[in-house]
């Protein structure tokens, strides 16, 4: 079975520039999370949603951000415009009912 | 907000010594995970402990859910090369609720040959 998909793998942009980050969760979960992680913080959690709809978005930094889950199958994380501090690994991370989190590879942003 | 201490950050031995590191925390947590990251992919999840006192084996890995619900352990035995990585525990605590987890710092294994 495929696991969580994130696409870009890696991400290079300028500053002031829109940033799309993007997610295929697993098949079948209705759980959706986006972390943050950098070596000063770790592991951040920014949003996550439940059946396509955004339950807790308070980990999510300033309003440069915004996440969007169209469907079941897909979801994506914008920044808009990206600043150099936006610079992280940005993981994906699905699950179904209360079983545990399974993570994406990841999307290495660097912002110059 | 809630915080997970691991330790030790970083640990450098010998393949075929044990390892062994810790996760505390000042409040009570309901779950402990504990995760793995290998150089450019997302966390896989090693084992999880659901109850005080939990102790569970997954191959050469043990994990210990605290008694006091405060802290975990994970143990290695015998460590091999692919054992290098770094070790996460990660928190599930009554106050933020069935879906958010706490993570720790990390701590980063090196393994010499």
């Amino acid at each position: 079975d495929a696991g969580v998909i994130q696409s870009p793998r890696h991400e290079v942009t300028e500053m002031g520039q829109e940033v799309t980050l993007r997610c295929k969760p697993i098949s079948g979960h209705d759980y959706l999370f986006w972390y943050r992680q950098t070596m000063m913080r770790g592991l951040e959690l920014l949003i996550y949603f439940n059946n396509n709809v955004p339950i807790d978005d308070s980990g999510m930094p300033e309003d440069r951000f915004s996440a969007k889950m169209p469907n079941a199958s897909f979801s994506t994380l914008k920044i808009q415009p990206s600043e150099p501090r936006d610079s992280a690994v940005y993981f994906c991370a699905s699950s179904s009912g209360t079983r545990e989190q399974y993570f994406g590879p990841g999307t290495r942003l660097t912002v110059t | 907000g809630q915080q997970l201490n691991q330790s030790p950050q970083s640990m450098f031995i010998q393949e075929g010594e044990d390892v062994s590191m810790n996760c505390t925390s000042s409040s009570i947590f309901n779950t402990w995970l504990w995760y793995k990251q290998d150089p450019g992919e997302g966390p896989v999840l090693l084992i999880a402990l659901y109850k005080a006192g939990e102790l569970t084996s997954n191959g050469r890995l043990t994990a210990q859910f605290g008694i006091t619900r405060k802290d975990s352990f994970l143990n290695i035995s015998a460590s091999i090369p692919s054992d290098v990585g770094i070790y996460f525990c990660a928190g599930r605590s009554p106050i933020q609720g069935a879906q958010k987890l706490v993570f720790g710092q990390g701590t980063r294994l090196t393994i010499n040959p």
